[in-house]
């Protein structure tokens, strides 16, 4: 079975620093883009942040860009997103999903690790 | 950015009706490079459709999607109780952007 399964979040104050893991199971995980999206409380989908399967591309949206960095670890099936500089309108949930492909939607979606930013 | 406008903002329909919800994008959306999402209250997304009109593994047939360019369209041909959630489309022809989500209520 495909599972992807989100740890990390926490309360943080603002200026502060995360790190996200994202563990995946149930398919070759170095051959898939992976994407971060988040999901303030009762708003909408913002995408957040890709890389590619061998991990030398990214893209981050312009929101988190210089703050949050997305790397992986192909030998541990693991994502992660370093999050610094952190500030009250991060907060959210926070989910990793596998691409179809870079440049494609996202099929298989992990539950969310909760991040709040406050003092 | 594209932005992506949806409508209605909620939709109240009762079982065995159909729905129509729609994407309406700021500029044309490349390749027909548009998904929609499902989201349940609680719960994580999940993919329905993607390239504009393939359903994803395991997305029952009365979920269908069309359009290219601006307009994109979702269509649920016979509501059923558990299609109550709210529905996200996505462009991923230049970067990644969402929709603001249209929710489905069932009367």
């Amino acid at each position: 079975e495909v599972q992807l399964l989100e740890s990390g979040g926490g309360l943080v104050q603002p200026g502060g620093s995360l790190r996200l893991s994202c563990a995946a199971s149930g398919f070759t995980f170095s051959s898939y883009a992976m994407t971060w999206v988040r999901q303030a409380p009762g708003k909408g989908l913002e995408w957040v942040s890709v890389t590619s399967g061998n991990g030398r591309r990214t893209d981050y949206a312009d929101s988190v860009k210089g703050r949050f960095t997305i790397s992986r670890d192909n030998s541990q099936n693991t994502l992660f997103l370093q999050m610094n500089s952190l500030r009250a309108e991060d907060t959210a949930i926070y989910y990793c999903a596998k691409n179809t492909a870079y440049v494609g939607s996202q099929d298989v979606w992990g539950q969310g690790t909760t991040v709040t930013v406050s003092s | 950015e594209i932005v992506l406008t949806q409508s209605p903002g909620t939709l109240s329909l009762s079982p065995g009706e159909r729905a129509t919800l729609s994407c309406r994008a700021s500029q044309s959306v490349s390749s027909s490079y548009l998904a929609w999402y499902q989201q349940k209250p609680g719960q994580a997304p999940r993919l329905l459709i993607y390239g504009a009109s393939s359903r994803a593994t395991g997305i029952p047939d009365r979920f269908s999607g069309s359009g290219s360019g601006t307009d994109f369209t979702l269509t649920i041909s016979r509501l059923e109780p558990e299609d109550l959630a709210v529905y996200y489309c996505q462009q991923y022809g230049s970067s990644w952007t969402f929709g603001q989500g249209t929710k489905v209520e069932i009367k």
